[in-house]
């Protein structure tokens, strides 16, 4: 199985702010990777696939960039709709992987 | 719109067999390139991907669960259904349905709602 790293597991920042969230593969996955959003009590929402494809209706502050091993998840101007649990997940091979998520909090 | 629904027992206990229905609309799994999946998630914790079945037939099974678990497809009724047998309260979970497209890069563009799923005598 591949393991993932996905840090920080807690992200504190305020409204206006850019930050990045990191996910780093035991092994190559070329760019199958994906970011998911989720909110308390809620089903996680497909914001990027194939590493850096923005998914229809997300916003463009939300951009994913790497490939290979190392990825990262760039918000750009947090808005106060943005904290969230976020999840990178790999599909290059079964069994499919999900970090262990970051929780974004309002600093 | 395509939307996902999952549906079966809240409770179940110890040693039986769970199953759980995901009743699905405005997609069909005998469409080349979909596949429909379940991920579940332990309260405060981590998604867990579990089995995932595709337009062809074909299912990929979790290795850790391989042995408890079955998926099946009713094309005719828009269905999948997951059964896990054995249940133990660590099994305890939100578990979730979701949609797979290969023009998507086969991540999971649509979810259910989720359904929560508790282990306990």
């Amino acid at each position: 199985a591949i393991w993932m790293t996905q840090s920080p597991s807690l992200l504190s920042a305020s409204t206006g702010d850019r930050v990045t969230i990191s996910c780093r593969m035991s092994q190559g996955i070329s760019s199958y990777l994906a970011w998911y959003q989720q909110k308390p009590g809620k089903a996680p929402e497909l914001l990027i696939y194939a590493a850096s494809t923005l998914q229809s209706g997300v916003p463009s502050r939300f951009s994913g960039s790497g490939s290979g091993t190392d990825f990262t998840l760039t918000i750009s101007c947090l808005q106060s709709e943005d904290f969230a649990t976020y999840y990178c997940q790999q599909y290059y091979s079964f069994p499919y992987t999900f970090g262990q998520g970051t929780k974004l909090e309002i600093k | 719109q395509i939307t996902l629904k999952e549906s079966g027992p809240t409770l179940v206990k110890p040693t039986q067999t769970l199953t759980l229905t995901c009743t699905f609309s405005g997609f069909s799994l005998s469409t080349s390139g979909v596949g429909v999946g379940w991920i579940r998630q332990p309260p405060g914790k981590a998604l867990e991907w579990l089995a995932l079945i595709y337009w062809n037939d074909d299912k990929r099974y979790s290795p850790s669960l391989k042995s408890r678990l079955t998926i099946t497809k009713d094309t005719s009724k828009n269905q999948v259904v997951l059964t896990m047998t054995n249940m133990d309260p660590v099994d305890t979970a939100t578990y979730y349905c979701a949609h797979s497209f290969l023009h998507s890069g086969w991540a999971f563009d649509y979810w259910g709602q989720g359904t929560l799923v508790t282990v306990s005598s």
